[in-house]
């Protein structure tokens, strides 16, 4: 079983749509989840940190659900700009330092 | 410009041959990565070091070698090359704040072996 499953996709929405991203966890120990964002043929940047009390940046929002060891990403009236592939990302505790998990990215296309 | 930065963006080789990406960070971390992301996309890091030292090394061929002459650079060093290798090689460097890690890629080698 992979470390961080995600469903790839793809999403294609019209601008204006909200659209949610969903992510499981495989070890129960992990500390610290983020998402990245990748632009087609270029490098992850990170988009936010997800925090256990959930939060939001904008139009994103993020939540964590340890018991279900779900992550999850909000986006509010879609953004051509918008248009990448979403990578769930998992640090497990204890682990040694930079053992990032990726899960294999959603894919989103925003139409106009 | 602060970055991390890797060359060669492309590499064509022949399988057999060996090749190397280096790679740069001037944003004073301590810590450097390779990330191999293959045709599914999937991101794996293969190596990582601190100060110079290796810290993780992922079950990666003993093809591979990194060499970390100084913080700053980590380069990669691949010999006998096999269809398999070719990929997108992503190097990153990463910032700790308190228990939050933050990496910062590099733009990518696209290897690509005939």
């Amino acid at each position: 079983r992979k470390e961080v499953e995600q469903d790839p996709g793809p999403f294609n929405v019209p601008e204006g749509a909200t659209v949610a991203f969903n992510c499981t966890y495989s070890n129960s120990a992990s500390q610290s989840f983020f998402w990245y964002r990748q632009d087609c043929r270029k490098e992850p940047k990170l988009l936010m940190s997800v925090y256990s009390s959930g939060n939001e940046d904008g139009r994103f929002t993020a939540q964590l659900n340890r018991a279900s060891q779900y992550i999850s990403l909000l986006i509010r009236d879609s953004k051509l700009s918008d248009s990448a592939t979403y990578l769930c990302v998992v640090i497990g505790r204890g682990s040694t330092l930079g053992r990032l998990y990726f899960g294999r990215g959603t894919q989103l296309t925003v139409w106009p | 410009d602060t970055a991390v930065s890797q060359t060669p963006k492309y590499l064509v080789t022949q399988m057999g041959n060996d090749k190397s990406i280096k790679c740069e960070q001037n944003l004073g971390h301590d810590t450097m990565y390779w990330y191999k992301q293959d045709s599914k996309k999937f991101l794996k890091i293969m190596f990582s070091y601190n100060n110079k030292e290796l810290i993780i090394n992922e079950t990666v061929p003993n093809r591979f070698s990194p060499k970390s002459p100084d913080k700053a650079h980590l380069n990669l060093h691949i010999n006998s090359l096999e269809l398999g290798d070719s990929a997108v090689y992503f190097c990153a460097s990463s910032l700790v704040v308190g228990s939050q890690e933050t990496q910062y890629f590099g733009p990518g080698t696209r290897l690509l072996v005939l």
